[in-house]
């Protein structure tokens, strides 16, 4: 069984501090993607990381794939209330399914 | 462009009874993807439709069932409902087969079941 590891599981932080999401797992997955979800609304994806290595940029958002496929992170620079939400990451997970992790649920106080 | 439009928003059903949930996914889009997220949780895999066949199934009993239109809509149903299905409903598309290129979510419909 596929399983992808979020951590941490909440963080409260201030304005303007930056913060890093990890999601992990045992198994290599041929692609990972973050979705950032605010209640009552369905995931909006973020990014694609499909290459062992990658680094994509958007904006104040960093996302990486570890080398082996396996892991990947999420750090945001320079936080604001408007990046308070829901991140999941997820693992194409064969049979045309993602496979989700739990999310961490962010809050970024002004 | 209209984005994944899903119905009902929300609904409160009785343990046995049936359900139906209907998704419309972008135009053009042919894949169409079904996903149940209890409180605290990620979502979970349950049906993907790819012009019309399903191409994966989660982890779910035979009381979920699903299909798809020629027009690419889809339905959700559940049968003899019980109190552990109660949850968020999402639905996804995308333009391609492939699951690599990530999918475009609805808001979702909220099922209660009492």
């Amino acid at each position: 069984t596929q399983l992808l590891e979020q951590s941490p599981q909440f963080l409260s932080i201030q304005e303007g501090e930056n913060l890093t999401v990890y999601c992990n797992s045992s198994s290599v997955f041929s692609s990972l993607q973050w979705y950032r979800q605010e209640p009552g609304e369905g995931p909006v994806l973020l990014v694609t990381v499909v290459t062992g290595g990658e680094v994509k940029k958007l904006k104040r958002l960093t996302f990486q794939f570890g080398d082996a496929r396996k892991d990947s992170s999420l750090h945001i620079t320079a936080a604001q209330p408007g990046d308070t939400g829901l991140y999941l990451c997820a693992g194409e997970g064969g049979s045309e399914k993602l496979v989700f992790g739990k999310g961490t649920k962010l809050t970024v106080n002004p | 462009d209209a984005g994944v439009t899903q119905s009902p928003t929300h609904l409160i059903k009785t343990r046995g009874q049936q359900v139906t949930l209907r998704c419309s996914p972008i135009s053009g889009h042919k894949s169409v993807s079904w996903y149940q997220q209890v409180l605290g949780q990620g979502p979970q895999f349950i049906f993907q439709y790819y012009e019309k066949e399903e191409r994966g199934r989660g982890n779910f009993p035979d009381r979920f069932s699903a299909r798809q239109f020629p027009n690419y809509s889809s339905e959700l149903n559940v049968n003899a409902l019980l109190l552990g299905d109660s949850a968020l409903y999402l639905c996804a598309s995308s333009n391609r087969g492939s699951v690599s290129y990530g999918y475009t979510f609805g808001s979702g419909t909220r099922l209660t079941v009492v």
